[in-house]
């Protein structure tokens, strides 16, 4: 089965500062999907950025990008010019391209801005 | 779009009632999602549907628990008799299979169980 990790219970960052919020995960699979998902206090889920296992090319949104190295099973999400906005708990999230649709989580890194 | 819609927002009721909680997929979508998310397991995927039809219902705690989707707007999700360990954020999401295959969440139903 495949596992989610993130190591940082807690971040926080100056406001206009760069942070880097860490995720690995576990499978055998060649072919899947990865994700970050934004929870404000609102607990509102919202998709951030989405990256193709298949794509070299790591995804960016704006001031999100991610660090996607396949080899290391690292998803690494940097938020850029951070705001007071970006203050939340973010989920790293798995799909595998092969039959289930269902998302495997991490436990969620809470990320404090500091004004 | 509306989005994804859930109701109720809250709920609070007594052990041993039965609760029932909703949602309506985006309109197009044809995979619906239940997750519960709680302190001591996080996110986790209760079940899901493709077309109306449960896929995979291996994360459904118990008999207590059962969904429904008769149709492609409407599901449901149901607890009889409900237990205090049912206290939750009960999140509904939907996504497309011809996209992305991103899921879009609803606001959630936050559920205790006194």
């Amino acid at each position: 089965a495949q596992t989610v990790t993130q190591s940082q219970p807690e971040m926080s960052v100056q406001e206009a500062e760069t942070v880097t919020l860490s995720c690995t995960y576990d499978t055998s699979e060649s072919d899947y999907y990865l994700f970050w998902y934004k929870q404000p206090p609102s607990r509102q889920m919202i998709l951030v950025i989405r990256q193709e296992a298949y794509k070299q090319q790591n995804a960016t949104e704006n001031r999100f990008s991610v660090n996607f190295q396949k080899a290391a099973k690292s998803f690494s999400l940097k938020i850029s010019d951070s705001q007071l906005g970006d203050a939340a708990m973010y989920f790293c999230a798995y799909r595998t391209n092969f039959g289930n649709e269902k998302l495997t989580f991490g436990t969620g890194t809470r990320l404090t801005i500091i004004p | 779009d509306a989005g994804v819609i859930q109701s109720p927002r809250h709920e609070v009721t007594e052990m041993g009632q039965e609760v029932t909680l909703r949602c309506k997929p985006i309109s197009g979508h044809d995979y619906l999602f239940w997750y519960r998310q709680t302190m001591m397991r996080g996110l986790e995927l209760l079940i899901y549907f493709n077309n109306n039809v449960p896929i995979d219902d291996s994360g459904m705690p118990e008999d207590r628990f059962s969904a429904k989707m008769p149709n492609a707007s409407f599901s449901t999700l149901k607890i009889q008799p409900s237990e205090p360990r049912d206290s939750a954020v009960y999140f509904c999401a939907s996504s497309s299979g011809t996209g992305g295959y991103e899921q879009y969440f609803g606001p959630g139903t936050r559920l205790t169980v006194t």
